[in-house]
Parts: C-alpha cells; structure tokens; sequence
C-alpha cells in the first residue's frame, strides 16, 4: 500500500474485554514500532520488530499487553482485560531499515488507534 | 534516561510571520534528531531527519538544525501559512535504540 495502515481507526470496549489493534506497514519495511501517545504528550515507545522478530519490548507497560508480527509483516497489538488507563492513541510505524544498519532510518506512521475503554 | 522538552507548548502567529521552534533534549549523544508534523485525526508526517554529524537539514520553507553539545535543536518556518497548523514534535535517537519524542508544540498560524 501506499502508507502505513492501521486498523480499527476507533475502537470502543469496555473494562475487561480483549481488544487487538491491527497494523499493516509499507510493503518492504523491515522495521514496525508500536507507540501509545496520550492526550497533549509525545508517543511513547511500546515495542518493535524487526522482520518476525521482536526486538525490544520494553515499553510494554505490563504482561497484560504484547505484539507478534508473525510473518514479517502485518503486526497485531494485543489488550487483555482492558482497564481505563489504556485508553489512549496507538499508533504504528515502520522503517524500510533495522535500528542501528544507518543513520537515515526514517520512521512513518500509521493514522493511529483510538482506543477508549468505558 | 533522554528527556525531550519542547518549548513553546503552544504557538500563535498571523499568517507570513517566520517562526522557531525549539527541542532540547538531556542526553546529547544521540545518533540522528528527526521532526514530525501531526494533524488531528491523521498519522505522524516526517518533516526533516538530521543526522548527530550534520548541523541543519532543509526543506522548502523549513530549515532544522542541531546542536548536539549543547542538547538543543531548532525547526524554523518561514512565511508560515494557515495550512502550516498542526502540532510539532522532535524526536531524538541513539544508536539501535528508539526515538524518544517530546510532548510537541502546537502551532496555529492565523489568516
């Protein structure tokens, strides 16, 4: 495609339920980051891949979040038992580069998540 | 642990008027700085990625630079438009890690 995308654009649950937030990156990109970006403030690093591979997780706020790119390719963010302070923006990125093969490793992103949790 | 600030918060000019925007960052050995334009209900756009070696990128009426020792980088617009409103991040890097970005500056440029 021609960007990265990112699915659903909205997404409404209620405390407890399971959610999972899509993302599908530039075709090619070796790299994809998953960010959280709360209201007025900077995204926050949750985790990234590169290729199939899950490189750093450490911005994972909990056990209760994860990701997998199974492929290489599409990857999945996962919420179990959602609380109200996960309600934020999540968004995607993806970079044709692994982090640290060159210095013109340009990230791009996604549209973003909405996930609000009632 | 990198700390990103940017300052102003928030940012009102009439239309023409050429303007700055600052990032500063605590930790100045970072690998490349990269700005990012963000417009309400659509993705991050890269504006400028400036590598720790250079000293400023350009692009048409945007000119980024860095200054690495003293922790600071400077995004500047000239003849700012209408069209240029949007919330401005910088976001820092170090080597095979990931960026670290700031809270933003808002940017309403007036007709």
């Amino acid at each position: 495609g021609a960007g990265v995308s990112q699915s659903p654009r909205y997404k409404v649950t209620k405390r407890g339920q399971d959610v999972a937030l899509r993302c599908d990156p530039i075709s090619g990109h070796v790299s994809l980051y998953w960010y959280r970006q709360a209201l007025g403030q900077g995204p926050e690093f949750l985790t990234y891949f590169n290729y199939e591979a899950q490189q750093d997780k450490s911005g994972l706020p909990n056990d209760r979040f994860s990701a997998e790119r199974p492929e290489g390719s599409i990857s999945t963010l996962t919420i179990q038992r959602t609380e109200q302070r996960d309600s934020a923006m999540y968004r995607c990125a993806s970079s044709p580069r692994s982090l640290g093969t060159g210095p013109y490793n340009e990230q791009f992103f996604g549209p973003g998540t909405r996930l609000t949790v009632l | 642990k990198q700390e990103v600030t940017q300052i102003p918060a928030a940012l009102s000019v009439p239309e023409g008027e050429n303007l700055v925007l600052n990032c500063s960052f605590t930790d100045s050995a970072i690998y490349n700085l990269q700005w990012f334009r963000q417009d309400p209900g659509k993705g991050l756009t890269s504006l400028l990625l400036i590598q720790s070696s250079q000293r400023e990128q350009t692009s048409g009426r945007l000119n980024a630079s860095l200054d690495k020792s003293s922790g600071r980088s400077t995004l500047y617009i000239a003849a700012s438009q209408p069209g240029d409103s949007a919330t401005y991040l910088c976001a820092v890097r170090h080597l095979g890690q990931n960026f670290v970005f700031g809270p933003g500056t808002r940017l309403s440029v007036l007709p």
